[in-house]
């Protein structure tokens, strides 16, 4: 059964940096065509995809945040960390992480799996 | 970025009714579309991938279907835990994009 968990501050000052940690079971990051991905949800708004890290240590990230964001995985312990710097009012929101699915049979990706989510909050 | 409309932003609908929702691409993902559930507090849902496969353990009355731009969720028969609000997301380009949602009401 694979399961993930987000944790980290439930509070940041602006200009600080996040540091999000999403530790997982029932799968591993060594295995071929796994990824590790994080998706936000602003309050009453629309998810938004971050980041995402695969088996083989390629990353994405989002075009709008690329600059701001930086992903590691350590294998060993079965976590993968963001961190997002310059933290911003606006950044305040729900962090989900989640497990992406590659299906072999059909070649589709999704993310099958979530985390419960952390909320953020950005605020002096 | 491809950018994803679904429409309606909100429908409100009767248990036992059926519910239409469509996702809206602006350029062609071809079936590299998938659909979530989400509900406040929890964590979203895997509905369909590929446009049209049902995930592990979703139950018949979701049906997916499309391909290139045009993609719709079909829920045949609303049961009381269906209403929530329901995402599309491309995984056809980088980045990775979601719609803005659908949010199904009871009436």
């Amino acid at each position: 059964q694979i399961t993930l968990k987000e944790s980290g501050p439930t509070l940041v000052k602006p200009t600080q940096t996040l540091t999000l940690t999403c530790t997982f079971s029932g799968f591993s990051l060594r295995s071929r065509e796994v990824g590790v991905g994080w998706i936000r949800q602003p309050p009453g708004k629309a998810l938004e995809w971050l980041a995402l890290i695969y088996w083989d240590g390629e990353e994405q990230y989002s075009p709008s945040l690329k600059s701001r964001l930086t992903m590691s995985k350590d294998t060993s312990k079965n976590q993968v960390v963001l961190t997002m710097t310059n933290m911003d009012p606006v950044d305040t929101a729900t962090y989900f992480c989640a497990h992406e699915l590659y299906d072999i049979m059909t070649g589709f990706n999704s993310f099958d799996i979530w985390g419960p989510g952390t909320m953020v909050t950005v605020s002096s | 970025e491809i950018v994803l409309t679904q429409s309606p932003a909100t429908m409100s609908l009767s248990p036992g009714e059926r519910a239409t929702l469509s996702c809206r691409a602006s350029q062609s993902v071809s079936t590299f579309l998938a659909w979530y559930q989400h509900k406040p507090g929890q964590a979203p849902r895997l509905l369909i991938f590929g446009a049209s496969k049902r995930a592990t353990g979703i139950p018949a009355r979701f049906s997916g279907s499309g391909s290139g731009t045009v993609f719709t969720l079909t829920i045949s028969s609303l049961e009381p835990d269906d209403f929530a609000i329901y995402y599309c997301q491309q995984r056809s380009n980088w980045p990775i994009t979601f719609g803005q949602g659908t949010r199904l009401d009871i009436k």
